[in-house]
């Protein structure tokens, strides 16, 4: 079992909806949980962090933690054809007292006009 | 302020020759982190710097990898002799809180022929 899985997609939404984003962990003990966002061949782009059970919401960007299903989502409302990219899910274990990002592989999203 | 900024951007070396990868944090950063993406899968961590003290380095594949932190300033990251499988990209990440966001660099894409 991978540390953080997301499903790699592609994702494809219509301009204007809701784009929903999947992400699950392996170790209870995780922390803090970051979502990046990659356009192909930059650099992975810090868009949400969160760190407590709920909802977190900035503008368009909404990410949900459920610690007891090991679950992290982001929600993306009103997409955009500029948000089409790699959502990276990444999350710090804080295992052994060592600070470290494990990232899953990424969704792709297409959000076409 | 100036964002996390990598050298070169790109490394094209034969197998067996030596590449330095340069990493300068955003200023005041003390944490300063090594990761790199190769042949298309997750971003993996190599190593984490507080200051100039390697605070973790489980990640480093071999002793052919060399990371150096003088100064507690700007980072190396030597590959010495490279080998075929060292090919992918090298990102440098900086936070300001140990626990906290962590931000990327633009990496460096090393190709070893």
């Amino acid at each position: 079992q991978k540390e953080v899985e997301q499903n790699s997609g592609p994702l494809s939404v219509p301009e204007g909806a809701i784009a929903s984003l999947n992400c699950t962990y392996s170790d209870r003990g995780s922390q803090s949980f970051f979502w990046y966002r990659q356009y192909s061949g930059k650099s992975p782009e810090l868009i949400m962090s969160i760190y407590s059970n709920g909802d977190k919401e900035d503008g368009r960007f909404t990410a949900q933690l459920n610690k007891a299903s090991q679950y992290v989502s982001l929600l993306i409302r009103d997409s955009q054809p500029s948000d089409s990219a790699t959502y990276l899910c990444a999350v710090n274990p804080f295992s052994g007292g060592y600070n470290k990002l494990i990232f899953g592989a990424g969704t792709r999203l297409a959000v076409h006009p | 302020e100036a964002g996390v900024t990598q050298f070169p951007s790109h490394s094209v070396i034969e197998k067996g020759q030596t590449v330095t990868l340069r990493c300068d944090p955003i200023s005041g950063h003390d944490n300063l982190y090594w990761y790199r993406r190769v042949m298309g899968k997750e971003i993996k961590f190599l190593l984490h710097f507080v200051k100039e003290s390697k605070q973790d380095e489980s990640g480093m594949p071999n002793n052919r990898f060399l990371a150096e932190r003088t100064g507690g300033t700007y980072s190396t990251l030597k590959v010495q002799p490279a080998e075929l499988e060292d090919s992918g990209v090298y990102f440098c990440a900086s936070s300001q809180e140990e626990w906290g966001e962590q931000f990327f660099g633009p990496g460096t894409r090393l190709t070893v022929l």
